[in-house]
């Protein structure tokens, strides 16, 4: 049964520091990872997907690596803004057939960009 | 484009009371969609997979008589929250799938049952 961890689950930092959000998981037949941003009381924000054949995906100020054989992604956030505070997720989805489309979630990293 | 609504985004109600809420592809259509709990401070646990025209498959230990699930149309699913007791209180969170398979979410639903 797959698993995603994610570490650390608070983290703090001040503005301007570069975010690094880890994610692991112990099985590697993924079709892709992605990661989401929730704020409180809110659904999901699709941040950065990445297929299973790609290594890395990135957008503005985030980067996200994905390493299938370790079981792991990482996703970086340049110079941090209070903006940035929220809860981020990273969720695997399994290869075709098994589990068709079931995205398996971590219990998230809450961040807190103080000004 | 790909949006997916949720209605209501937020409900109270007394135990013992039934409770509706829908979900919405806006401007796709979706064959498929999940529905999520989460609890505070917890992630997201898929509870049933929506097929528009045919019963919901619903996760390990999820009551289906308790949570009814209804895909309807392309368009819309719903998840009656039946005999609901404050231990159904949650945030409640649906997803649809565009042809991409990949999932867009609704805001979710915050249910509380007093």
């Amino acid at each position: 049964k797959q698993e995603v961890t994610q570490i650390p689950a608070a983290l703090s930092v001040p503005e301007g520091e570069n975010l690094v959000l880890n994610c692991s998981f112990t099985d590697s037949a993924i079709y892709n990872l992605q990661w989401f941003r929730q704020d409180p009381g809110k659904g999901l924000t699709s941040l950065l997907l990445i297929q299973s054949s790609q290594r890395e995906q990135t957008s503005g100020r985030l980067n996200a690596s994905l390493d299938k054989s370790s079981g792991r992604s990482t996703l970086y956030i340049a110079a941090s803004q209070p903006g940035d505070s929220a809860t981020y997720l990273c969720a695997v989805r399994p290869v075709w057939p098994d589990s068709w489309g079931k995205l398996q979630f971590g219990a998230g990293t809450q961040v807190v960009v103080t000004p | 484009g790909a949006v997916v609504s949720q209605h209501p985004s937020w409900v109270i109600c007394k135990s013992g009371t039934s409770v509706k809420i829908e979900c919405r592809s806006l401007d796709f259509q979706a064959t498929t969609m999940f529905w999520y709990r989460q609890f505070p401070k917890q992630s997201l646990m898929l509870m049933a997979t929506s097929n528009e025209g045919s019963k919901a498959t619903y996760e390990q230990g999820v009551e289906k008589d308790k949570f009814l699930i209804n895909h309807a149309s392309l368009t819309l699913s719903t998840l009656t929250v039946t005999s609901a007791h404050p231990e159904d209180s949650s945030f409640y969170i649906c997803s649809a799938v565009m042809y991409s398979y990949e999932q867009y979410f609704g805001p979710g639903t915050r249910l509380t049952v007093t």
